[in-house]
């Protein structure tokens, strides 16, 4: 079945560093890929997605690649603030049967001043 | 804006207690999701419903039951409540069945089973 693989956290980052959270896919089918972040204490949100392959998905300076050659999504920014420090979620949502979206299992993202 | 919201943030029940869990969104989604937090596993699908009194089972549905009589509310069950159920619950909601719509989620809901 569909499935989604995401490096394991914590990740620990000092301000203004350049940060990569691995992800890769398995999928029957075309799927369209997400990366959802939660905030503590909140659920999740969107970040960004991208619907086909060589697509760039980007948001609040993260950006994504959708790479189909290597089934991978791996979710970049230049400068990580204090701010960002959540858990980011990838996730698929298959072009086939009822298109639910697979979940990896999280990375906790921890940013220091 | 979507905006989608559960009932309660933060639940305590006995073992064996039947709990409701609602959620509620306001922009004519057709779909609408629950799902279960825990650590390490990530956000796994309970149940979900493409429309009014249609309802389909996700991966873990066990021990579940949902209701959806109402477009805008999709309210989830458990029976007969268990320690084992002790989770954050998110709930979430999708404009229409396509792969590349994205799905909103409400704040959710951490229940304690005692």
């Amino acid at each position: 079945g569909d499935s989604v693989t995401q490096m394991e956290g914590p990740v620990t980052l000092s301000e203004e560093a350049f940060l990569t959270i691995n992800c890769t896919y398995t999928a029957t089918g075309y799927p369209s890929l997400f990366w959802y972040v939660q905030y503590p204490g909140e659920g999740l949100q969107l970040l960004l997605k991208a619907t086909k392959a060589d697509d760039k998905g980007s948001n609040k300076g993260f950006e994504a690649t959708y790479r189909k050659e290597t089934t991978s999504f791996h979710l970049e920014k230049g400068s990580v603030q204090v701010s960002d420090s959540a858990v980011y979620f990838c996730a698929l949502s298959d072009g086939t049967g009822f298109q639910k979206l697979v979940f990896g299992t999280g990375t906790r993202l921890l940013v220091s001043p | 804006d979507v905006k989608v919201t559960q009932s309660s943030r933060y639940l305590v029940k006995r073992t064996g207690e039947k709990v409701f869990l609602e959620c509620v969104q306001d922009m004519d989604h057709e779909n609408m999701f629950w799902y279960r937090q825990d650590p390490g596993l990530g956000l796994r699908l309970i149940y979900f419903s493409y429309d009014v009194k249609m309802k389909e089972k996700g991966d873990i549905p066990e021990g579940y039951s949902v209701s959806r009589e109402k477009k805008e509310r999709f309210s989830l069950i458990l029976e007969s409540a268990s320690t084992n159920q002790t989770s954050m619950y998110l709930c979430a909601s999708q404009r229409e069945r396509h792969h590349q719509e994205t799905q909103y989620f409400g704040p959710g809901t951490r229940l304690l089973v005692l």
